[in-house]
């Protein structure tokens, strides 16, 4: 098994949609989770960094963990054309220099 | 802030040539910098951890013989890739690990597609 499981799509959706993107994880260890979106043939960028339980919401995109499920997700809202991209989830142990590990990436494609 | 490049961007080779990756950190010393390789549709898979002045700790089933790291300054990091076969065409991805204060938070370069002939 995995230590991060996630659903590798590709996930198509019309435009102005609300867009879930999940992962789930076998470590309880994890304790910073980051989803990162990654164009094609583009290095990843960092959409959202979170620590623990909770959600964080950042413009069109919300983050939320859950920690007793071992869930994550990734909520965009008002989807666009320019989010067609490949979402990776990625997370770590607590504190200091720690290894990350991530999801294989979900690819979306936002339709106009 | 927070910008890392990689050079070259794409890169082709004959079979047996030796390849070099230069990962930099524009606006920010690292003291770690990652490598990572990715094929197409699958995720990122750690080669390397490159702590600057020390050796490279590579991941499991990592030659690191094939894969040379040398991290010589705060801001720079090179991949060789030794006697580069078709097999290791790749994405070749590095990050550096961000001052913000945020534990883990990485900044990953543009990339660079090496294939092998």
């Amino acid at each position: 098994q995995k230590e991060v499981e996630q659903d590798p799509g590709p996930l198509s959706v019309p435009e102005g949609a609300i867009v879930s993107l999940n992962c789930t994880y076998s470590n309880s260890a994890f304790q910073y989770f980051m989803w990162y979106r990654q164009y094609s043939r583009k290095g990843p960028e960092l959409l959202m960094y979170t620590y623990s339980s909770g959600n964080k919401e950042d413009g069109r995109f919300t983050a939320q963990v859950d920690k007793s499920s071992k869930y994550i997700s990734l909520f965009i809202r008002d989807s666009q054309p320019s989010d067609s991209a490949t979402y990776l989830c990625a997370m770590t142990n607590s504190g200091g220099y720690q290894k990350v590990t991530f999801g294989t990436g979900t690819k979306l494609q936002v339709i106009p | 802030g927070a910008v890392v490049s990689q050079h070259p961007s794409w890169v082709i080779c004959k079979s047996g040539t030796s390849v070099k990756i230069e990962c930099r950190s524009l606006d920010f010393q690292a003291t770690t910098m990652f490598w990572y390789r990715q094929f197409p549709k699958q995720s990122l898979m750690l080669m390397a951890t490159s702590n600057e002045g020390s050796k490279a700790t590579y991941e499991q089933g990592v030659e690191k013989d094939k894969f040379l790291i040398n991290h010589a300054s705060l801001t720079l990091s090179t991949l060789t890739v030794t006697s580069a076969h078709p097999e290791d065409s790749s994405f070749y991805i590095c990050s550096a690990e961000g001052t913000s204060g945020r534990n883990n938070e990485q900044f990953f370069g543009p990339g660079t597609r090496l294939t092998v002939l």
